[in-house]
């Protein structure tokens, strides 16, 4: 089955500066992979997500990278502030076209924006 | 709110006890997901129903069964507790090929 890898597993910053977290899966028949944010207390919220046929995706702050080949995929997020401290969640899955597999996670990111 | 209720919010028991958490998938959506969610861990799949019939099966252990209904509520079943089980369990629902949208969780504390 899937199995995806997470790191690090805590990031401290600046605000203002840049936040990488970088994930690789394990099955090539992947072909779905989103971020999820999750806050203290609070459910897991999707902040941006990528298909396999698409190498990079941008959302204002937040932009994500895919390299199919490496099974590898980043989460950008540039310019942090205070409330992007949070849990964030790399997930894989395999989209069948009508009815989603299970997405499998990462162990989670705890970023932490210090002002 | 997401659309994804889950009920109850907080459940205290003793080990031993089986306890039901149940949820309701947002309007449309076919698929219910559970995960679980222990201390400072990520988030563990479970099980997965698609239109009442199970698709995929996770982590799951023995003592834990669910079921999706006719309505598409879903049931998650927890028996013979022991403190590990102790957890946020998520239930989460899709329409199909979209994003999983979470609810808020059930809090499960085992004495």
């Amino acid at each position: 089955g899937e199995n995806v890898e997470q790191h690090p597993s805590t990031l401290s910053v600046q605000e203002g500066d840049s936040a990488v977290i970088k994930c690789t899966y394990s099955d090539s028949a992947s072909n779905y992979f989103p971020w999820y944010k999750q806050e203290l207390g609070k459910r897991p919220q999707l902040i941006i997500d990528i298909r396999s046929n698409v190498g990079e995706k941008k959302d204002q702050r937040i932009a994500v990278t895919l390299n199919k080949t490496a099974k590898h995929f980043s989460l950008h997020i540039t310019e942090t502030q205070p409330e992007d401290s949070a849990v964030y969640f790399c997930a894989a899955s395999l989209d069948y076209g009508g009815s989603q597999g299970n997405l499998i996670f990462g162990k989670g990111t705890k970023l932490s924006v210090k002002p | 709110d997401s659309g994804v209720t889950q009920t109850p919010k907080h459940l205290i028991t003793a080990t031993g006890q089986r306890v039901t958490l149940r949820c309701s998938p947002r309007s449309g959506d076919l698929s219910v997901y559970w995960y679980q969610q222990s201390l400072d861990q990520g988030l563990q799949f479970l099980i997965q129903y698609y239109n009442g019939e199970e698709r995929a099966k996770g982590n799951i252990l023995e003592r834990f069964s669910a079921q999706q209904f006719p309505d598409l509520h879903s049931e998650l079943n927890l028996s013979s507790l022991e403190l590990g089980d102790s957890a946020l369990y998520f239930c989460a629902s899709s329409p199909g090929a979209n994003v999983l949208t979470f609810g808020a969780g059930s809090r499960l504390t085992v004495l």
